[in-house]
Order: structure tokens, then C-alpha cells, then sequence
């Protein structure tokens, strides 16, 4: 049940597109199509973006999308905006009721 | 409208006991495989511990096995979990959390334990 990997901090100017890597394993990312992103602003509950690797719920504007490719995961927001500032966390399903989240990552809307 | 709120935390010294509590509304909690995840203060999500919509199917995350135990009841429409010999890194925000297929959908606000002498 080891960590997902993500690059502590990312940043980028409004308008630009910015993208977040999230590296597991071949039990886990490599193994499932299963992979969620969550965003979480200060004090917040986590509120789901992206799942089944590419999918968005209800709401979730187009300009964020998900991909993956052998054991990593990401998340891309393109036009970014100052309300896009967060913390921005990937998770898994690891198989048999398990899940394993990633560290986090910042991101900056400068 | 789905809600999930959790309730039972608090400050409680170390080797002590805590239940939480996750009062579910909007839907049946028997269709549903519910989390339990927490977060540490400043760090990031952790899964703590999932229950099937029968209970036939119960996880833990390893440093959680044989402290923790969760349970529900779905004629309540509640989720629980028993948490016992609680140490310092125990010490995070709680959260209930509705799985639907394998994604973590909706989540409650938490509830914070302090674990602390």
C-alpha cells in the first residue's frame, strides 16, 4: 500500500494549461482503469473531478481531463484560472475493496 | 440530496478508544460500499478502511489492522468506526465517504480526532 507519486507543487499563469503526474504501480495505476482525481481547497472536504481515469461527473468544467499511460496518471487543466488554485490529489483502486492515494500537489495560479 | 455527516471526534489521549460516526442521507446506504479516509493536519488523504453494502466484504489499511474496526448499519443508515489503542499520528480529519463502483463520490465535511496527552 505504498503512496502514489505527485509532484509536490505546480503552478501556471491564467489562460495556460497546466498538468499533474500521479506514478504508481502495476498493481495499482498500471493494473486498473480506475484512477480519481480530487480537489480540495482549505477547510474543504475533497471534491471528486476526474474518474475512470478520463471521465467527469456532472459539473466539472471540460478543462479538466484525465489520461493515462502504463503506471502514471494525470491531470491536465487547460485555461487556468485563479478559482483553479488547490490542492489537487490523485487515488487508485488497488484492488479487493483497497484504494491508495497520492501525496498531493499544490498548485499555484500566479 | 446526498449528505454524510460524521460525528465523535475529539481530543483523546494516547492508548485511548473513539467512534466515529457517519449519519447517510438521500439514499440507501445498503446499495453502497462506504470509506472511511482521513488526513493528517497538512498532509495529505489517506484510505483508512472500506465496508461492502452487506458487510460481507471488510479492508483495512495496514496500519490500521487489529486497532480499527468498522461496521454499519444500514437500518440506521449508519457507518462507524471503533477506533481503539490510538496513538499521536492517528491524530487527522475523519472522513465518510460513498463509493460508487470503485470512486469515492461524495464525501461527508469530517470529523477531527486529536490524539494527544
Amino acid at each position: 500500500q505504498s503512496a502514489l507519486t505527485q509532484p509536490r507543487s505546480v503552478s501556471g499563469s491564467p489562460g495556460q494549461s497546466v498538468t499533474i503526474s500521479c506514478t504508481g504501480s502495476s498493481t495499482d495505476v498500471g493494473h486498473y482503469n480506475y484512477v480519481s482525481w480530487y480537489q480540495q481547497n482549505p477547510g474543504k472536504a475533497p471534491k471528486l473531478m476526474i474518474y475512470d481515469v478520463i471521465k467527469r461527473p456532472s459539473g466539472v468544467p471540460d478543462r479538466f481531463s484525465g489520461s493515462k499511460s502504463g503506471n502514471t496518471a494525470s491531470l491536465t487543466i487547460s485555461g487556468l484560472q485563479a478559482e483553479d488554485e488547490a490542492d489537487y490529489y490523485c487515488c487508485s483502486y488497488a484492488g479487493s475493496y483497497t484504494w491508495v492515494f497520492g501525496g498531493g500537489t499544490k498548485l499555484t495560479v500566479l | 440530496e446526498v449528505q454524510l455527516v460524521e460525528s465523535g471526534g475529539g481530543l483523546v489521549k494516547p492508548g485511548g478508544s473513539l467512534r466515529l460516526s457517519c449519519a447517510a442521507s438521500g439514499f440507501p446506504l445498503s446499495s453502497y460500499t462506504m470509506n472511511w479516509v482521513r488526513q493528517a493536519p497538512g498532509e495529505g488523504l489517506e484510505w483508512v478502511s472500506s465496508i461492502s453494502g452487506s458487510s460481507s466484504y471488510i479492508y483495512y489499511a495496514d496500519s490500521m489492522k487489529g486497532r480499527f474496526t468498522i461496521s454499519r448499519d444500514n437500518a440506521k443508515n449508519s457507518l462507524y468506526l471503533q477506533m481503539n489503542s490510538l496513538r499521536p499520528e492517528d491524530t487527522a480529519m475523519y472522513y465518510c465517504v460513498r463509493v460508487m463502483d470503485v470512486n469515492m463520490v461524495h464525501w461527508g465535511q469530517g470529523t477531527l480526532v486529536t490524539v494527544s496527552s
